[in-house]
C-alpha cells in the first residue's frame, strides 16, 4: 500500500540553524501539507502545498518556513534560523484531490538545543 | 474560526469492551468532513474513519463506527471488541468542504485510550 515517507526520522540541530525536512508524498497525489504537534500538544496545520505554490498557511508559517517541491516526488520543509520553541514533531501528508483524505507520513522529530 | 473539543484527555477499557470517545466542534460552515485519527506510541497519525457532513448515514469502518449529530455538532467515535492495539491517543479532526477555501484539517487535544487485558 501507498505510503508518505519522511526522512529523517530524528534531527537534531543547534538554535540558529537551518534544518530541512524532507517528504516523500504518496505518487499520484497532488496536494501537499506540513502539521507540526508540540510535545503533549494538538497538531497544528501550517502550511498546504497544491500547483507548484502555497494554497494556505497558518499564523505559524511565518517567515523563517518556506516549502518546495525541487523534482517530481520530494516535498520539503526549510525552517531558517531555528529557535528552541520550534522543537516538534513535524508531519507531512498529502491527498489526491482537495476533498479526499489526507495521508500522514510517520514524521520527523527536531530537536533544537 | 472553528474549533474541535475534546472533553476526555483519557479513557480506558477493557480488552473486547466497548467504549465511545467524544467530540464537539463549532463551526459555521454546513459542508464539511470530520475525521478521527489514531496516533500509536510510534507517533505516526493514521486514518481510523471518516464523515462528510451531507450524509445522514454514520460512517461505520470494521470495529470502528461514529454517532454523527449535526444538530448538535457531535462526533464521536464507538469502538466495538477492543483490542490491545487499539490503545493509542486519538484525535478527532474537522475540515471544511473544499468551496471554502481551506484544506486544513483542525484538530482536537486527543483522547488517550488505554485498553486493559
Amino acid at each position: 500500500e501507498p505510503e508518505v515517507t519522511q526522512t529523517p526520522s530524528h534531527q537534531v540541530t543547534q538554535m540558529g540553524q537551518e534544518v530541512i525536512l524532507r517528504c516523500v508524498p504518496i505518487s499520484n497525489h497532488l496536494y501537499f501539507y506540513w502539521y507540526r504537534q508540540i510535545l503533549g500538544q494538538k497538531v497544528e496545520f501550517l502550511v498546504s502545498f497544491y500547483n507548484n505554490e502555497i494554497s494556505e498557511k497558518s499564523e505559524i508559517f511565518d517567515d523563517q518556513f518556506s516549502v518546495e517541491r525541487p523534482d517530481g516526488s520530494n516535498f520539503t520543509l526549510k525552517i531558517r534560523s531555528t529557535k528552541l520553541e520550534d522543537s516538534a514533531m513535524y508531519f507531512c501528508a498529502s491527498s489526491a484531490d482537495r476533498d479526499y483524505e489526507q495521508y500522514f507520513g510517520p514524521g520527523t522529530r527536531l530537536t533544537v538545543t | 474560526a472553528q474549533t474541535v473539543t475534546q472533553s476526555q484527555p483519557e479513557m480506558s477499557v477493557q480488552e473486547a469492551e466497548t467504549v465511545t470517545l467524544s467530540c464537539t466542534y463549532d463551526t459555521s460552515e454546513s459542508d464539511y468532513y470530520l475525521f478521527w485519527y489514531k496516533q500509536p506510541p510510534s507517533r505516526q497519525m493514521i486514518l481510523v474513519i471518516r464523515q462528510e457532513a451531507y450524509k445522514q448515514q454514520n460512517a461505520t469502518e470494521n470495529r470502528f463506527s461514529v454517532n454523527f449529530q449535526k444538530a448538535a455538532k457531535s462526533f464521536s467515535l464507538k469502538i466495538s471488541d477492543s483490542q490491545l492495539g487499539d490503545a493509542a491517543m486519538y484525535f478527532c479532526a474537522y475540515r471544511p468542504y473544499s468551496g471554502a477555501g481551506s484544506y486544513q484539517l483542525t484538530f482536537g487535544k486527543g483522547t488517550k485510550l488505554s485498553v486493559i487485558p
